[in-house]
């Protein structure tokens, strides 16, 4: 059964500084993996999305990084602002599961001005 | 706004209540999902539709009902409900399912923040 983890669970940084969230997964049988920003008591919003060929993806000051065989993706922000202040969530998408996505516990980042 | 629209935002009902939870989609994608996200825990995935059949059903109780209508729309229908059934129901609809197409990014709607009393 896919397991996926995100480290840390909490997470409290000055603005401007440059941060990595992780993210790690038991099977590496993937089809792709996709890093959500969840605002408080609302919806996801998709962030990136990484297939399982790609190495990363980027967006703006996001970049993500996918190590489909070691089970590993991380998301870097940089420069962060007090906006970024969300939690943010990894789910995977394995190539059996069909519609399934196994989404992490998330990351509480708050970023203080 | 992802283009996925979901009412109520938020209800509060005791468990003899039958109540709906729906959602709109404005994509004009052709699948639709349910989860739940209970406190400290990870999304949970409930019911997946493509083309307005279920096509999975991820163990989810009886008083737990979907409905998909038409491909834009997908309502929850609850039926004595338990207090731990308390959590935020979030939709989320995409083109095509994953094993048709490498490319099924979800976009979810803001949710529903569920109470049962």
């Amino acid at each position: 059964k896919q397991e996926v983890t995100q480290i840390p669970a909490a997470l409290s940084v000055p603005e401007g500084e440059n941060l990595v969230l992780n993210c790690s997964f038991t099977d590496s049988a993937i089809y792709n993996l996709q890093w959500f920003r969840q605002d408080p008591g609302k919806g996801l919003t998709s962030l990136l999305l990484i297939q399982s060929s790609q190495r990363e993806q980027t967006s703006g000051r996001l970049n993500a990084s996918l190590d489909k065989s070691s089970g590993r993706s991380t998301l870097y922000i940089a420069a962060s602002q007090p906006g970024d202040s969300a939690t943010y969530l990894c789910a995977v998408k394995e190539e059996t599961s069909g519609s399934r996505l196994t989404f992490g516990e998330g990351t509480q980042l708050t970023v203080n001005p | 706004e992802t283009g996925v629209t979901q009412t109520p935002r938020h209800l509060v009902m005791g468990m003899t209540n039958k109540k709906s939870l729906k959602c709109e989609q404005h994509l004009g994608h052709n699948a639709m999902y349910w989860y739940k996200q209970s406190a400290k825990k990870p999304l949970e995935l409930m019911f997946v539709y493509s083309l307005e059949e279920r096509v999975e059903n991820n163990s989810v109780p009886s008083r737990f009902s979907p409905e998909c209508p038409n491909s834009s729309h997908l309502f929850l229908h609850l039926h004595t409900l338990q207090p731990e059934d308390s959590a935020l129901y979030l939709c989320a609809s995409s083109q095509g399912l994953a094993f048709l197409s490498s490319y099924n990014e979800q976009f979810f709607g803001p949710g529903t923040r569920l109470t049962v009393l």
